[in-house]
């Protein structure tokens, strides 16, 4: 079965220090999604990506951040300087377009020191 | 007001119980209702899609009412592997496709 999946698993950073969290979404789907999970909390959205543009973005996803897809299979989050209260899961999805239904990766743990 | 309001449980039920989670979402216009199940640290996992007319999935029945805003989960003959986080997710409407999740409730079945 087709699914997402994420790299690292775990990344360690420092504070200041930006950060590329690599996402491979299902090969034939069009919608691509960053979500974040601090410990704890509940999953809040991000950011939405459709035909190399973002589509929506929540009041989270602030100048820090950004999106791309380098390639054709790759999806990245970049945080250009972190701060403590980043340290969370990151979580990417993806959609086909026909329904609303989202697949999850299995997340990356970042860890702000 | 939450967008998106689940009881935190946990629900603590013997194996082979029936069990039942509702959900509550603020936005009448709300276009999409799903339910993910979320084991501890994982990622969530796509439980069902919720229609208007209800749905079925083996032991797992989901339920929508708009008129009063609120999703249902219902677990029948529980097994010790539904032992898990369930996720109400909601799309409002004008959102996108950004999916908007409650808190979560806790599920443990016991032996």
């Amino acid at each position: 079965e087709p699914e997402v999946t994420q790299t690292p698993s775990h990344q360690v950073t420092q504070m200041g220090q930006e950060v590329i969290l690599r996402c491979v979404p299902i090969s034939n789907h069009l919608y691509f999604y960053w979500y974040r999970q601090i410990l704890g909390q509940k999953v809040e959205f991000l950011v939405s990506f459709y035909n190399n543009e973002i589509s929506e973005k929540s009041e989270i996803f602030d100048d820090q951040f950004s999106v791309e897809r380098p390639d054709g299979s790759n999806f990245t989050l970049k945080i250009r300087s972190t701060k403590l209260e980043d340290s969370a899961m990151y979580f990417c999805a993806s959609s086909e377009g026909t329904t609303d239904e989202q697949y999850f990766g299995p997340g990356t743990r970042l860890t702000v020191t | 007001r939450k967008e998106v309001e689940q009881d935190p449980g946990p629900f603590n039920v013997p194996e082979g119980a029936t069990v039942a989670f509702n959900c509550t979402y603020s936005n009448s216009a709300s276009q999409s209702f799903f339910w993910y199940r979320q084991d501890c640290r994982k990622e969530p996992k796509l439980l069902m899609s919720v229609y208007s007319s209800g749905n079925e999935d083996g032991r797992f029945t989901a339920q929508l009412n708009r008129a009063s805003q609120y999703i249902s989960l219902l677990i029948r003959d529980s097994k010790l592997s539904d032992s898990a986080t369930y996720l109400c997710v909601v799309i409002p409407r004008g959102a996108g496709n950004m999916l908007t999740f409650g808190g979560g409730t806790r599920l443990m079945v016991k032996p």
